[in-house]
């Protein structure tokens, strides 16, 4: 199954762009990357998916490598309110199942 | 954009008693759902899928006639926790899916806490 790998915390200060990168080296071919993030005691909001274009919405924009191999997000100008935990997901292969990493937890600092 | 809704959002209730949690797509069907559990300082884990006028997929471990769900209409499914006991106390969650490729929308959550 597609597993995904982010580094366990990151810090960001208030204002600044925050990079959140993501290993998902197994993905097949065509399945999507999806990133939601998680403020506490809430479910997942969805930010952004992508299959090989970068995208760009009013929260985020999606960088994926050629390979597919990897994907950052960017929070172009972090605030307080981006504190959170924020997951990069894949589905299981053949499923429409989100199978969760353990996620990046952002701190944005003021 | 769309919305998934969830009810309870806390509930508090002895052992042995059995508690249903709903799960509603508000502007859109979904033929699937999803119900994860999560405990503290963890991250989201998979308990079923369910599917609209059949039985629920559960994943492996978790116990089906413990965790009973249905999914009567297109924008309906219902986690029941029957004779829930302490170590059920968890936070869970629901989502929905829009089609294909679309990503998944999470409802706010449930906490559960038995005492």
């Amino acid at each position: 199954d597609a597993k995904t790998t982010q580094p366990p915390s990151m810090d960001c200060a208030e204002g600044r762009a925050a990079n959140l990168p993501c290993n998902h080296s197994t993905i097949s071919g065509n399945e999507y990357v999806y990133w939601y993030r998680q403020i506490h005691s809430q479910g997942p909001q969805y930010i952004i998916h992508g299959l090989k274009n970068n995208e760009t919405n009013e929260m985020a924009s999606l960088i994926i490598t050629e390979d597919r191999k990897s994907s950052t997000l960017i929070l172009p100008h972090a605030t307080l309110r981006d504190t959170a935990v924020y997951y990069c997901i894949v589905r299981a292969s053949g499923t429409y199942k989100y199978i969760f990493g353990t996620g990046t937890r952002l701190k944005v600092l003021a | 954009g769309a919305v998934v809704s969830q009810h309870p959002s806390w509930v508090i209730c002895k052992s042995g008693t059995s508690v249903k949690i709903e799960c509603r797509s508000l502007d859109f069907q979904a033929t699937t759902m999803f119900w994860y559990r999560q405990f503290p300082k963890q991250s989201l884990m998979l308990m079923a899928t369910s599917n609209e006028g059949s039985k629920a997929t559960y994943e492996q471990g978790v116990e089906k006639d413990k965790f009973l769900i249905n999914h009567a209409s297109l924008t309906l499914s219902t986690l029941t926790v029957t004779s829930a006991h302490p170590e059920d106390s968890s936070f869970y969650i629901c989502s929905a899916r829009l089609g294909r490729d679309q990503p998944q929308h999470f409802g706010d959550g449930t906490r559960l806490s038995i005492l």
